[in-house]
């Protein structure tokens, strides 16, 4: 079993939709983080969360430390948001343990 | 952007031939790590640097090797290609090393296929 799971593992949504996308871990965490891989290849940091929630423009993060579950999500979803999303957790030895993504696709 | 490339951002090459993948930086980063994406897994580390000529082994180390002669240098060696070792590679770098809030930032990839 992985150590951390994203789910849906695809997920496609009309222009507009409120978005959703999970991260649950199962080890103990000093961090965790959110990142964009863009079609092009291209990999960027979100964010980097240890408790509580996080928020930059339209993306809005949430940690619930006792669930061992985050949440990434996308208000008023835009087509240049399709992307893969990757959750990565840093765990109490401080090695990063990544999940395989979720890939989204908006429609216009 | 953070300034890192990657040389070549693709390669096509055959079993059993050697090859080596480029990472640059340009922030004078202490920390480099190579790591290959494939479909349906995490990325998965294969080796990383804590400074010049001190490197360690990743998940996935087997098969590979790596050299940083240069801070912003760090090479990738494949020694004997197979197809398992097509993949996309990237390269990324840090300031800092295992701190909990430590960011990694990614070189844009290089495509690597084993015929």
């Amino acid at each position: 079993k992985n150590e951390v799971e994203q789910s849906p593992q695809n997920l496609t949504a009309q222009e507009g939709e409120f978005i959703t996308i999970n991260c649950s871990y199962s080890v103990g965490i000093s961090a965790l983080h959110w990142l964009q891989q863009h079609p092009g290849g291209g990999i960027v940091s979100l964010f980097m969360l240890s408790s509580g929630k996080k928020k930059h423009g339209r993306l809005i993060a949430t940690i619930n430390i006792q669930e061992k579950h985050s949440s990434l999500h996308i208000t008023a979803s835009h087509p240049r948001d399709s992307a893969v999303y990757i959750c990565a957790v840093r765990d109490s030895n401080y090695q990063l343990i990544w999940g395989a993504g979720t890939k989204l696709i908006i429609k216009p | 952007d953070a300034g890192i490339t990657q040389s070549p951002r693709h390669k096509v090459t055959e079993t059993g031939t050697p090859v080596t993948l480029r990472c640059h930086q340009t922030e004078n980063h202490r920390y480099m790590y190579w790591y290959r994406q494939d479909p349906g897994h995490g990325l998965r580390l294969i080796h990383y640097s804590y400074g010049v000529k001190d490197t360690d082994k990743g998940e996935v180390s087997d098969g590979y090797s790596v050299s940083r002669s240069k801070t912003e240098d760090f090479l990738l060696t494949l020694e004997s290609a197979t197809s398992s070792q097509t993949s996309v590679y990237f390269c990324a770098i840090s300031e800092y090393g295992t701190g909990a809030y430590n960011e990694q930032f990614f070189g844009p990839g290089t495509r690597l296929t084993v015929l």
